[in-house]
């Protein structure tokens, strides 16, 4: 079994729909992060948390450390939301991040 | 652009040889991971360097190598290579050493082993 792991592995919506991506996560963490990686390759950090929750624009991170699970919300979603999300977890003590196997996210106009 | 960055982009090169990987972190971010992607394993973090000294090491082989310079660019070795070996490398930077601190990544290096 993963440490992290996400779900759903491919997601397709329509443009405007709310989209939720789910990661739970088995060990003690520090924080979480979300990451954005684009059909080129390229990766964004969209929020790290360690508690609570996080606002930028249409995108919302919550996280639950009881219950060992985050979730990220898109609203109003985009055709140029399409991309892979990837979320990963900063180990309590230690330094590095584990990974999630990342949710394949394509919008449609 | 995250001020990342890693050269070079595309590497092609053939089994058995040896290559190195550049990364310049953000102007002030004294931290440096080094993580790989392929895509039977998705990502995973290889090492990390904090103000020229390692700090962790992840899923790393003996064959690979990496340091942190003073300046505090880093470099990833890679030798002997395989085909397996072939994969997108990144590398990330943050200001302090933790890794519950944001990390700004770099574009990437894609490493073909032929």
């Amino acid at each position: 079994k993963n440490e992290v792991e996400q779900s759903p592995q491919n997601l397709t919506a329509q443009e405007g729909e709310f989209i939720t991506i789910n990661c739970s996560y088995s060990v003690g963490i520090s924080a979480l992060h979300w990451l954005q990686q684009h059909p080129g390759g390229g990766i964004v950090s969209l929020f790290m948390l360690s508690s609570g929750k996080k606002k930028h624009g249409r995108l919302i991170a919550t996280i639950n450390i009881q219950e060992k699970h985050s979730s990220l919300h898109i609203t109003a979603s985009h055709p140029r939301d399409s991309a892979v999300y990837i979320c990963a977890v900063a180990q309590g003590g230690s330094e590095k991040l584990v990974f999630g196997k990342g949710t394949k996210l394509t919008v449609n106009p | 652009d995250s001020g990342v960055t890693q050269t070079p982009k595309h590497l092609i090169t053939a089994t058995g040889q040896r290559v190195t990987l550049r990364c310049s972190p953000r102007s002030g971010d004294l931290s440096v991971y080094w993580y790989q992607q392929s895509l039977d394993q998705g990502l995973q973090f290889l090492i990390q360097y904090y103000n020229g000294e390692e700090r962790a090491k992840g899923n790393i082989l003996e064959r690979f190598s990496a340091q942190q310079f003073p300046d505090l660019h880093s470099e990833l070795n890679l030798s002997s290579l395989e085909l397996g070996d072939s994969a997108l490398y990144f590398c990330a930077s943050s200001l302090k050493r933790a890794s519950y601190n944001e990390q700004f990544f770099g574009p990437g290096t894609r490493l073909t082993v032929l």
